[in-house]
């Protein structure tokens, strides 16, 4: 079954600096690839994803690129604000249009310090 | 707020019960997901559902078990036979046509504690 390792699992980061998380995983059959913010006792939710047939995608602060040959993804926030505090996770899985089984990361955790 | 409800928030067992989580999601949504989450772990897959009436177990199925007569409903029952079920479970559901049908919406979480 597909193996993705996250890294790293924490990460502190100054107010206005960038933060990086790299994730890889082992199937290369899978397709998608979601990125999940989850702040204390609150359910995981979702800030972005990457589909296999992309490199790269961006969402105004948040950008995911994807290296197939490689298999490791990557989560990239720019301009971080304290708000951005909280566990990510990033995730893979082969989409067939049915139930698609997530295999998740260990998590990083993210503080921004003013 | 996502349309996926969870019940109780909080819940505690004495060892030795079975307990019943409730998840319900007015999505229309066909598949249901049921997670573990431990401290310091991601979350892992316990059972999913594609269909009303049919489920397949995950990675750490074992001392759990689950239902799906109505395609609104999940309710995960954690059984006697877990050793360890004191964790944060969630419940997800997704589309499975049309797109965007990836992205997994999930409930609020139930804690449960072994007392």
């Amino acid at each position: 079954g597909e193996n993705v390792e996250q890294h790293p699992s924490t990460l502190s980061v100054q107010e206005g600096d960038s933060a990086v998380i790299k994730c890889t995983y082992s199937d290369s059959a899978s397709n998608y690839f979601p990125w999940y913010k989850q702040e204390l006792g609150k359910r995981p939710q979702l800030i972005i994803d990457i589909r296999s047939n992309v490199g790269e995608k961006k969402d105004q602060r948040i950008a995911v690129t994807l290296n197939k040959t490689a298999k490791h993804f990557s989560l990239h926030i720019t301009e971080t604000q304290p708000e951005d505090s909280a566990v990510y996770f990033c995730a893979a899985t082969l989409n067939t249009g049915t139930a698609s089984k997530l295999t998740f990361g260990t998590g990083t955790r993210l503080q921004v310090t003013l | 707020d996502g349309g996926i409800t969870q019940s109780p928030k909080y819940l505690f067992r004495k060892e030795g019960q079975n307990v019943t989580l409730s998840c319900e999601q007015n999505l229309n949504h066909d598949a249901m997901y049921w997670y573990r989450q431990d401290p310091g772990q991601g979350l892992r897959l316990i059972y999913y559902s594609q269909i009303v009436n049919d489920f397949q177990k995950g990675d750490i199925a074992e001392g759990y078990s689950v239902s799906r007569e109505k395609k609104e409903s999940f309710p995960l029952t954690v059984t006697s036979a877990q050793k360890n079920p004191t964790a944060f479970y969630l419940c997800a559901s997704t589309r499975t046509s049309g797109a965007p049908y990836n992205e997994q919406f999930f409930g609020p979480g139930t804690r449960l504690t072994v007392l």
